[in-house]
């Protein structure tokens, strides 16, 4: 069965820390992986990753994907109170059809 | 660029009921996804369309939710009666089309309650 799993499932941490999120999975035919951040509302796009060692970089965000050992980091530099929301990880499948698998997610949360 | 958009915002009804919602994608999407979000977890693919067509439902409990999207461009997603289980987030999605690859792009959501 595919699954995706986040670690850790949630952290707190202060402003101007570094942290790093985990995506692990394990799909039939994968194509891609993605990250989101989830406030108060829907799940907002950050990251698509396709290659692995490829770094994507987006202001203090950050992430790469390893596909021989079948994970995703996200990590976020200089955090800001801003940063605090749920991030998912969702992997793309491709067996038959493709569709998306998230994981449960991993709440930050940035004290000032 | 609109983004998906989605209504109502909020339900609540009470167990047996039926409720609707509705989401009209992002302009020229052929893909199109509803997710049900319970609190503390990821979103959970109910049904993905690619234009009117059903693609995946393996995840849609059948008994009591349909969804359609006649003409290849807004849905609907029923669920007759509820469930106090089936309390949770509903969000729809769309892609400019997942078979060629593009990422998914998510509606507010209706939140629904049932009591």
């Amino acid at each position: 069965e595919d699954k995706v799993v986040q670690s850790p499932l949630s952290l707190v941490v202060h402003e101007g820390d570094t942290v790093t999120l985990n995506c692990s999975y394990e799909v039939t035919n994968f194509r891609s992986l993605l990250w989101y951040k989830q406030e108060k509302k829907a799940p907002t796009f950050l990251f698509m990753l396709t290659s692995s060692g490829i770094e994507k970089k987006s202001g203090r965000l950050s992430s790469i994907l390893d596909k021989k050992e079948l994970f995703s980091i996200l990590n976020i530099t200089a955090t800001q109170t801003g940063d605090s929301a749920v991030y998912l990880c969702a992997v793309e499948s491709g067996a038959g059809t493709y569709k998306y698998i998230f994981g449960t997610g991993t709440r930050l949360k940035v004290l000032a | 660029e609109a983004g998906v958009a989605q209504s109502p915002r909020y339900k609540i009804i009470e167990k047996r009921q039926s409720v609707a919602f509705w989401c009209n994608p992002i302009s020229g999407h052929a893909t199109l996804y509803w997710y049900q979000q319970i609190l503390g977890q990821g979103p959970k693919l109910l049904i993905q369309f690619q234009n009117n067509g059903v693609v995946d439902d393996s995840q849609l409990p059948k008994d009591r939710f349909s969804a359609e999207r006649l003409k290849g461009v807004d849905s609907t997603l029923k669920i007759q009666p509820a469930k106090l289980e089936d309390s949770a987030v509903y969000l729809c999605a769309s892609s400019l089309d997942i078979l060629l690859g593009y990422e998914q792009y998510f509606g507010p959501g209706t939140r629904l309650t049932v009591t």
